[in-house]
Formats: C-alpha cells, sequence, structure tokens
C-alpha cells in the first residue's frame, strides 16, 4: 500500500545548529503539505507545494519538493528554541482522495 | 473570530459507554475532517464532510460516526467506546478540498477510555 515515511524521527541539536527532515513517498505526489506541531498543541499548515523541483521559503524554513516529485524536505537554518515540536509532511491518498500525515519528526532544540 | 472550537477537552469513558465530540468552525469551510493522533502514528483520518448534511468515511472509520446537520458543526459520535479509542481526537477545516488547501486545526479533545 502507499506509503509515507519521514526521518528521522527525532532530532535534538543546540540551538544554531541546523536542522532537516525529509519526507519520502513510494508514489509519485500531485502535492504536499507541511504541518507544524508544538508540544501539547495542534497542528498548524506550513506550506503548500506542487510543482517538480519547487523551492519555497519562509524567514528560516526552506521547502523543497524533489524533481521526481516523490520527495520533499524541510530545511531549517539556525534553529531556534521556538522551533521545537513535530513536523509533519502530508500527501493525497489513492485510497481516500484526502491527506495521509506522515509520522512526523520531532525536533528538539537545546538552548 | 475562534476558528475550529472542539468540546470536551478532556473525557474519560469506561468501556461500552457513548460520547459525542464536538466541533464548531465560524470560517465558513464547507469541508470538515476529524482525526485521531495516536503516539508514533501521526493523524489518521476517521470520517469527513464535504458540506452540510453530507458525511464519507476515511482511513479508519470503523466505531464511530458522525453527523453534518449544520454547516458549522460536525458531530464525532462513539457508540460503545473501547480503549482501542483511547487516543487525541482532532477536528479541522478547510474552505476547499483539504488536500488541496490549508487545513485548520482545533485544540484537540483528549480521550481516555478505560
Amino acid at each position: 500500500g502507499q506509503q509515507v515515511m519521514q526521518i528521522p524521527q527525532y532530532q535534538h541539536v543546540q540551538e544554531g545548529e541546523d536542522f532537516t527532515t525529509y519526507c519520502n513517498s513510494s508514489t509519485t505526489l500531485s502535492n504536499i503539505q507541511w504541518y507544524k506541531q508544538r508540544p501539547g498543541g495542534h497542528p498548524v499548515f506550513l506550506i503548500q507545494l506542487v510543482k517538480s523541483g519547487e523551492v519555497k521559503k519562509q524567514k528560516r524554513l526552506t521547502f523543497q519538493f524533489g524533481e521526481a516529485k516523490k520527495n520533499s524536505s524541510l530545511h531549517i537554518t539556525a534553529t531556534q528554541t521556538t522551533d521545537v515540536g513535530t513536523y509533519f509532511c502530508a500527501v493525497l491518498s489513492y485510497n481516500t482522495d484526502k491527506l495521509i500525515f506522515g509520522t512526523g519528526t520531532r525536533l528538539q532544540v537545546f538552548p | 473570530n475562534a476558528g475550529v472550537t472542539q468540546t470536551p477537552k478532556f473525557r474519560v469513558l469506561k468501556t461500552g459507554q457513548s460520547m459525542t465530540l464536538l466541533c464548531a468552525q465560524d470560517m465558513n469551510h464547507e469541508y470538515m475532517y476529524w482525526y485521531r493522533q495516536d503516539p508514533g502514528m501521526g493523524l489518521r483520518l476517521i470520517h469527513y464532510s464535504v458540506g452540510e448534511g453530507t458525511t464519507a468515511k476515511g482511513e479508519v472509520p470503523d466505531g464511530y460516526n458522525v453527523s453534518r446537520l449544520k454547516k458549522q458543526n460536525f458531530l464525532l459520535g462513539l457508540e460503545s467506546a473501547a480503549p482501542s479509542q483511547t487516543s487525541v481526537y482532532f477536528c479541522a477545516s478547510s474552505y476547499g478540498d483539504g488536500a488541496y488547501n490549508e487545513q485548520f486545526f482545533g485544540p484537540g479533545t483528549r480521550l481516555t477510555v478505560l
């Protein structure tokens, strides 16, 4: 069946270090969304990527969609303690035609 | 605007009891969703609605029922709760199809079934 893998599961970094999480799909994707969930909070939409090779930036966050549209990455430059949380990718399920979420990457930032 | 609200915030049930979770949104969104979130498993879609009076099954619909009698409300019912339904439940809404549009999430309901 359709699989959406996120790596790593956990990442601990020192404040100021960079961080990258990857989302890999077994199938070609039409689009991909990224969400952030703070500890004890709810998911919050970050961005959507649609085009092959697309790169979008939001301040220190850089999102990329792979050329083959089977993977995506989220890179944070110079992490801050406010970046703590779990980052989820979400892709279209070919079974339900609705989003399925990856298992997430939990980021911990030490001051 | 309150956005998406959920009641209750916490609930403890005994096996076999029933309950209804209420989700309300004030953004005039057509689409609404119910997800459950379990440790290490991300969010899984239970049921969704594409408009008032319509509902459809998601990935994990068994043991749950939903209703969308009013556009702004989406109810999730558990007829006979089981320990496997212990989870955090999130409601979400979107203006267009959430597969292609931003989904706005509520604060969640933490449910424990003993």
